[in-house]
């Protein structure tokens, strides 16, 4: 079993719809955790951190429940621009473990 | 420009041969990673350093690879007698190294080719 899995994609949506990106982690001792972006042939760039209480930024909402091992991120009012894939993160024993990530085209 | 730089951004080279790839963190930065992507995948973790010290390395990772960190600045990571499935882009980020907030800040990746 991998260390941070995520649902496996591509996600095509229309512009303007709502979606859901779905992640699980195995160490329970993961202290911090992290959406990532990525655009084709680019590097990875911080999107945003996910704590407990759940955190907003714009259109994008991140939610970390610690007793399923579980996070999640939502996009709402999609953007051909948010086109990208996203990848999941634990961080733990000063390692950054990253999941496969999701795929997301967003459709005109 | 303040961010993590990689050199080179592209690299072909004939299999066995040995190439090595250059990382400058973010100066403030004290811990330095390594990771190895390949088409479809996340990143996968190489090795990292604090400051100088190479603190842990992938059970994964082949001894064809070492890395260095002189001085606790730059980096290098050297392949020796590439192979084909070597090819991947390889990674270098940073993180600040004493915070509890810790953040990865990535690099635009070497992209080897092996033929």
């Amino acid at each position: 079993r991998k260390e941070v899995e995520q649902d496996p994609g591509p996600f095509n949506v229309p512009e303007g719809a709502t979606v859901a990106f779905n992640c699980t982690y195995s160490n329970s001792a993961s202290q911090s955790f992290f959406w990532y972006r990525q655009d084709c042939r680019k590097e990875p760039k911080l999107l945003m951190s996910v704590y407990s209480s759940g955190n907003e930024d714009g259109r994008f909402t991140a939610q970390l429940n610690r007793a399923s091992q579980y996070i999640s991120l939502l996009i709402r009012d999609s953007k051909l621009s948010d086109s990208a894939t996203y990848l999941c993160v634990a961080y733990y024993g000063q390692n950054f473990v990253f999941g496969p990530g999701t795929r997301l085209s967003v459709l005109p | 420009d303040t961010g993590v730089s990689q050199d080179p951004r592209h690299k072909i080279t004939k299999r066995g041969q040995n190439v090595t790839f250059r990382c400058d963190p973010i100066s403030e930065h004290n811990r330095l990673y390594w990771y190895r992507q390949t088409l479809g995948q996340g990143p996968e973790f190489l090795t990292y350093f604090q400051n100088e010290a190479q603190l842990e390395k992938s059970r994964l990772l082949s001894d064809r690879f070492s890395a260095e960190r002189p001085k606790g600045s730059f980096s290098t990571l050297e392949i020796q007698r590439t192979e084909q499935g070597d090819s991947a882009m390889y990674l270098c980020a940073s993180s600040l190294g004493w915070t509890t907030n810790e953040k990865l800040f990535f690099g635009s990746g070497t992209q080897l080719s092996v033929l």
